[in-house]
C-alpha cells in the first residue's frame, strides 16, 4: 500500500497570503494524484486531479504541481472560504489512498 | 447536474449488518467506477470499495475484506454497500463517489456501530 504523508499538520497563514501544502508518496504514483477541501459538516470537494489540472468551477488561485512522490498545492492568495482541511490522494494503483489531512487556519 | 444520494445508514449492535444504498442521477452511470468512502468521526477519508462500471472489476480495503460487498444495478443507477459483521471501528460517515479523482459525492450517511 502506498503511504501517502501531507505536512504540515497545521498551517497558519493570514488573509491575502500565499499558502503551500505538501503530500509525498512513499513510492511514485506518477501524476495520478488528486487535493480535496473539506469543510466541517460538508463532503471533501475535488480542487485538481492529474497533479495540476484544476477542476471544474475552481478558481485560478488554487494550483497543484509535482510528480513521482512530491507534490505541492498551492493557494496564491488566501480568501477566508479557502480555510479549511486538505487532503491529497493517490489513484495510481489499488488501494487508492489519502493523505491525513492538512489543516488550513487562520492566523 | 451529478447527483448521488446516500441512504440506509443508522445506528447497529457490533455484529450486525447494514445495507447502504446511493441513487446517482446526471451522468452515465454504467460509464463510471464508483466507491464507497468513509470518514470516521473526526478523522481522515479512507477508501472502503471500488467497483467498475460493468461490475467486473471490484477492490477492497484490508479493512473491510471478507466483511462488506460493494455492487451495482445500472439499470437502477443505484450503488450498494453490503456491510456484515459490523465492528465498533466501522463507525463513520459513509460517501458514495463517483470516479478515481472523485469529482462527485453525496452528501454521506452515519454508520454507528455501538452496543
Amino acid at each position: 500500500e502506498i503511504v501517502m504523508t501531507q505536512s504540515p499538520a497545521t498551517l497558519s497563514v493570514s488573509p491575502g497570503e500565499r499558502a503551500t501544502l505538501s503530500c509525498r508518496a512513499s513510492q511514485t504514483v506518477s501524476s495520478y494524484l488528486a487535493w480535496y477541501q473539506q469543510k466541517p459538516g460538508q463532503a471533501p470537494r475535488l480542487l485538481i486531479y492529474a497533479a495540476s489540472t484544476r477542476a471544474t468551477g475552481i478558481p485560478a488561485r488554487f494550483s497543484g504541481s509535482g510528480s513521482g512522490t512530491e507534490f505541492t498545492l498551492t493557494i496564491s492568495s488566501l480568501q477566508s472560504e479557502d480555510f479549511a482541511v486538505y487532503y491529497c490522494q493517490h489513484y495510481n494503483n489499488w488501494p487508492y489512498t489519502f493523505g491525513q489531512g492538512t489543516k488550513l487556519e487562520i492566523k | 447536474q451529478v447527483q448521488l444520494v446516500e441512504s440506509g445508514g443508522g445506528l447497529v449492535k457490533p455484529g450486525g449488518s447494514l445495507r447502504l444504498s446511493c441513487t446517482a442521477s446526471g451522468f452515465t452511470f454504467s460509464d463510471y467506477y464508483m466507491s464507497w468512502i468513509r470518514q470516521a468521526p473526526g478523522k481522515g477519508l479512507e477508501w472502503v470499495a471500488y467497483i467498475s462500471g460493468s461490475g467486473s472489476a471490484i477492490y477492497y480495503a484490508d479493512s473491510v475484506k471478507g466483511r462488506f460487498t460493494i455492487s451495482r444495478d445500472n439499470a437502477q443507477n443505484s450503488l450498494y454497500l453490503q456491510m456484515n459483521s459490523l465492528r465498533d471501528e466501522d463507525t463513520a460517515v459513509y460517501y458514495c463517489a463517483k470516479g478515481a479523482a472523485i469529482d462527485s459525492w453525496g452528501q454521506g450517511t452515519l454508520v454507528t456501530v455501538s452496543s
